[in-house]
């Protein structure tokens, strides 16, 4: 049953603590992406990577990280640098660059 | 400065009416754009694309217009049914550009199908 898993769905991140979000798919697509969402709003772009070791800064960038060291997983660090992680996010997959993305089931980050 | 703008927060309509959800963009390098489904606290589902070489897509009850001179475009469902209630979301990409970025979102439309 191929398609794209995030976990864990709830997330709760104590002030000053870095928190990591999962991210794999199955479908052997080459590229991935994380959004956010904040309530009344769009998605909005995070990082995204086209192939295996590399990635780059979508819009809104500052207070994340991400690694991309297998094909399949793409997961992202909430680090304490980011002020306001309170959000839904999202994770995106796509098999070529002229292909829909499909996403993930996302995760709730919630900061106590 | 918002590139992709659906200017209707919600939307309310008869069951078996015809739903009409608009968006406008203001990038000119946008070349492809899809409209997503979303329940709250899942992730958007792919509805239906169409590229600007196109003015009409059709799958089913979804039909996407394009209107490039106005930068305009619009989904219509028809006829619209009561599991249709959802946001929906606009979004745009460069494919000329190589596609390499994320899409751009708009903010969403709440469709409300009413028995």
């Amino acid at each position: 049953d191929g398609g794209i898993t995030q976990s864990p769905k709830y997330l709760f991140r104590k002030e000053g603590q870095n928190v990591t979000l999962s991210c794999e798919q199955n479908l052997n697509h080459d590229a991935m992406y994380w959004y956010r969402q904040d309530p009344g709003q769009g998605l909005r772009l995070i990082y995204y990577s086209q192939i295996v070791n590399d990635f780059q800064k979508g819009d809104i960038a500052e207070g994340y990280s991400v690694s991309r060291e297998k094909k399949e997983s793409f997961p992202l660090t909430v680090t304490s640098a980011q002020k306001n992680p309170t959000a839904f996010y999202l994770c995106a997959s796509r098999r070529g660059l002229k292909e829909t993305q499909y996403f993930g089931p996302g995760t709730r980050l919630l900061v106590l | 400065d918002q590139q992709v703008k659906q200017n209707s927060p919600s939307l309310s309509v008869q069951e078996g009416r015809i739903s009409i959800l608009n968006c406008d963009y203001t990038n000119s390098m946008f070349d492809y754009f899809l409209w997503y489904k979303k329940y709250p606290a899942e992730g958007p589902t792919f509805l239906i694309s169409i590229s600007s070489i196109k003015d009409k897509n059709e799958d089913g009850r979804f039909t996407v217009f394009l209107n490039k001179s106005a930068k305009h475009l619009s989904l219509h469902i028809v006829p619209s049914q009561p599991g249709d209630s959802a946001v929906y979301f606009c979004a745009a990409s460069s494919q000329s550009g190589g596609g390499a970025d994320g899409l751009t979102f708009g903010k969403g439309t709440h469709l409300i199908i009413q028995p």
